[in-house]
């Protein structure tokens, strides 16, 4: 069964911090990881990591994958609080579906 | 431009009541999903479709249905409304099925089960 888990599942910051987030995954013939944020309202895609993809950049915003150690991390700098959100982790084996994370939930404080 | 688009997006209804939540989109895509996001479980996928004619289940499809008739909607029923159903769904749409392509959300339909 394929399975995604995000840590940690809560993270509470000062503007202008650095925040981690982590997504690791197990999931049969991995196609592609994507992350998405979620303000009170429908996710927004953020990237798409595949094999020959592996890094991307958005500003403040970055994402490695480490198809080694099924994972990826997604990088956000100089926070601010209009990056208070979840974040949510989804990876796309071998059919269309999604599996999603449970998500992180980033609290900037002022 | 082309959108996703859910109705209603508020729903109060009763326990054992059938319930249709509709979920349209305009970006001519093949792949259509459902989804339940609950505290705690994320976004869990109800039912899922690759086309029309073609519905799938999904981890928690029990008590819930779909049909796809066109390529532009996929209403999600309820057939008897439980307390447990109370939850935030979403819609979601992707492009050609062997690909990756991110999915796209509609606005989510807050659905209170009484």
């Amino acid at each position: 069964e394929d399975k995604v888990v995000q840590s940690p599942l809560s993270l509470v910051v000062h503007e202008g911090d650095t925040v981690t987030l982590n997504c690791s995954y197990e999931v049969t013939n991995f196609r592609s990881l994507l992350w998405y944020k979620q303000e009170k309202k429908a996710p927004t895609f953020l990237f798409m990591l595949t094999s020959s993809g592996i890094e991307k950049k958005s500003g403040r915003l970055s994402s490695i994958l480490d198809k080694k150690e099924l994972s990826s991390i997604l990088n956000i700098t100089a926070t601010q609080t209009g990056d208070s959100a979840i974040y949510l982790c989804a990876v796309q084996g071998g059919s269309e579906k999604l599996v999603f994370g449970k998500g992180t939930k980033l609290t900037v404080n002022p | 431009d082309a959108e996703i688009t859910q109705s209603p997006r508020h729903k109060i209804t009763e326990t054992g009541r059938q319930v249709t939540l509709a979920c349209h989109q305009t970006w001519n895509h093949n792949n259509m999903f459902w989804y339940r996001q609950d505290l705690g479980h994320g976004l869990r996928l109800i039912h899922y479709s690759y086309g029309v004619q073609d519905t799938n289940k999904g981890e928690v499809s029990d008590g819930y249905s779909v049909s796809r008739s066109n390529t532009e909607d996929l209403p999600l029923t309820l057939e008897s409304a439980a307390s447990s159903q109370t939850s935030v769904y979403f819609c979601a749409s992707s492009e050609f099925p062997g690909s990756s392509y991110e999915q796209y959300f509609g606005p989510g339909t807050r659905l209170t089960v009484t």
